[in-house]
């Protein structure tokens, strides 16, 4: 299975800033995911994140408030662009080799509190 | 797109009793559909997966069935135990041309008292 890892574990931001997420994962991947989960809620996609190509947003996610990069198989960067108070979440990257029904392995996330 | 709908939200048990969580999903090109474990400040744990194209699969004390006609599925866990206690979502995924996103369900809340 993937091992995955994300800098930062934690931040405190103040509002307007932007903060950028970091995804590692130990093997060549196809495909990266970026979710939100809110306080005591499920997981909710924003993007999927594909080498060599644009990112593609969910619905209710814009790339200008939330630019993505995949510049190789195994990295992936997250910004959270402009911050407010709302935008206080965790926030998890996964990734799958992208087989037809591939497990979806999970990094330990990012908790973000926006001042 | 995909909905998945998950109930119950809390669920509360003896140890040793059974647990049952069930799921819908409404796109019937849904055909992958894992169950994940999170405990409070971890990341979602797969603990079992199942393909449309098995009804069932067992792993130990757990166990998920999947109908397909009905478009819901279930996970079972039997003989719990307090480090059972966690929060269990569902997911469902189209799965082809390696597009795996996955649509979760809004998460159950296991309590295991012993």
């Amino acid at each position: 299975s993937a091992v995955i890892s994300q800098k930062p574990s934690r931040d405190i931001c103040q509002r307007g800033t932007s903060l950028t997420i970091q995804c590692q994962v130990d093997s060549q991947v196809t495909m990266m995911f970026w979710y939100r989960q809110q306080p005591g809620q499920s997981l909710t996609l924003i993007a999927t994140a594909n080498q060599g190509s644009e990112a593609t947003y969910e619905s209710g996610f814009v790339i200008d408030k939330f630019p993505i990069s995949r510049p190789n198989l195994t990295f992936s960067t997250l910004t959270v662009s402009n911050m407010s108070p709302e935008d206080s979440s965790i926030y998890l990257c996964s990734s799958t080799s992208g087989e037809v029904g591939d497990t979806q392995y999970f990094g330990p996330g990012t908790r973000l509190t926006v001042l | 797109g995909e909905n998945v709908e998950q109930h119950p939200s809390t669920l509360s048990v003896q140890e040793g009793d059974s647990a049952v969580i069930k799921c819908t999903y409404s796109d019937s090109a849904s055909n992958y559909f894992p169950w994940y474990k999170q405990e409070l400040g971890k990341r979602p744990q797969l603990i079992i997966d199942i393909r449309s194209n098995v009804g069932e699969k067992k792993d130990q004390r757990i166990a998920v069935t999947l109908n397909k006609t009905a478009k819901h599925f279930s996970l079972h866990i039997t003989e719990t135990q307090p480090e059972d206690s966690a929060v269990y979502f569902c997911a469902a995924s189209r799965g082809t041309g390696g597009y795996n996103k996955l649509i979760f369900g809004a998460g159950t809340r296991l309590a295991v008292h012993p």
